[in-house]
């Protein structure tokens, strides 16, 4: 079955800090791999997209690494800001025409000042 | 661009009512999400139009489920009747091409639906 799993499930740290959230899927083969993040109240937003073949993709403080042998991922956050409260969700799209996006069950953080 | 529109943005009705969601996809999008999040299972992929043209309805609980596209600026989800094991943020996204490429999944800001 094709999964994705996130941990750690809930992450508390003080502003200014970094942190690293990981991600360990079954999918295989894929396509890409999207780190989302999603404030409290709102849709998800897309933070970075990595194909198979890309191992590190970054978006200002936020640095997604992709390790497709041992099929995980991580997403570094720099210098923390209380605006990187939020969940952050990993999503695997299968490759092989249109495939279902697996979603990870989220981390949800919390950077306190 | 307005981004994705979804109303209403709260929705509480009581269990049997029939409850219609609307979602505006992004203009010149060619296709149509609709998810559903709750804490249990995460988000989860319910249906999906290509050019006003359900391709994948596998995700859809139950009859009790039904969503349209009318054309390529508007698509309703309809629970009828609704339970209160339906109550979930349900998210309408939209993109340009295949979701799998680069083109990006934009999400609407969701409608928060209670069934009492």
């Amino acid at each position: 079955k094709n999964q994705v799993e996130q941990s750690p499930q809930s992450l508390i740290i003080l502003e200014g800090k970094n942190c690293t959230l990981q991600c360990n899927y079954t999918v295989s083969p894929f396509s890409n791999l999207r780190w989302y993040k999603q404030d409290t109240g709102r849709g998800p937003v897309s933070l970075t997209i990595m194909t198979f073949s890309e191992n590190t993709k970054s978006n200002g403080r936020y640095t997604a690494t992709l390790d497709a042998d041992t099929k995980q991922s991580s997403l570094h956050i720099t210098a923390s800001q209380l605006s990187d409260s939020a969940s952050y969700i990993c999503v695997v799209r299968p490759s092989g025409g249109y495939n279902k996006l697996i979603f990870g069950a989220g981390t949800r953080l919390a950077v306190h000042p | 661009d307005a981004g994705v529109i979804q109303s209403p943005r709260h929705e509480v009705t009581e269990m049997g009512q029939e409850v219609t969601l609307r979602c505006k996809p992004i203009s010149g999008h060619d296709y149509l999400f609709w998810y559903r999040q709750t804490m249990m299972r995460g988000l989860e992929l319910l249906i999906y139009f290509n050019n006003n043209v359900p391709i994948d309805d596998s995700g859809m609980p139950e009859d009790r489920f039904s969503a349209k596209m009318p054309n390529a600026s508007f698509s309703t989800l309809k629970i009828q009747p609704s339970e209160p094991r339906d109550s979930a943020v349900y998210f309408c996204a939209s993109s340009s091409g295949l979701a799998g490429s680069y083109n990006e999944q934009f999400f609407g800001p969701g409608t928060r639906l209670t069934v009492l």
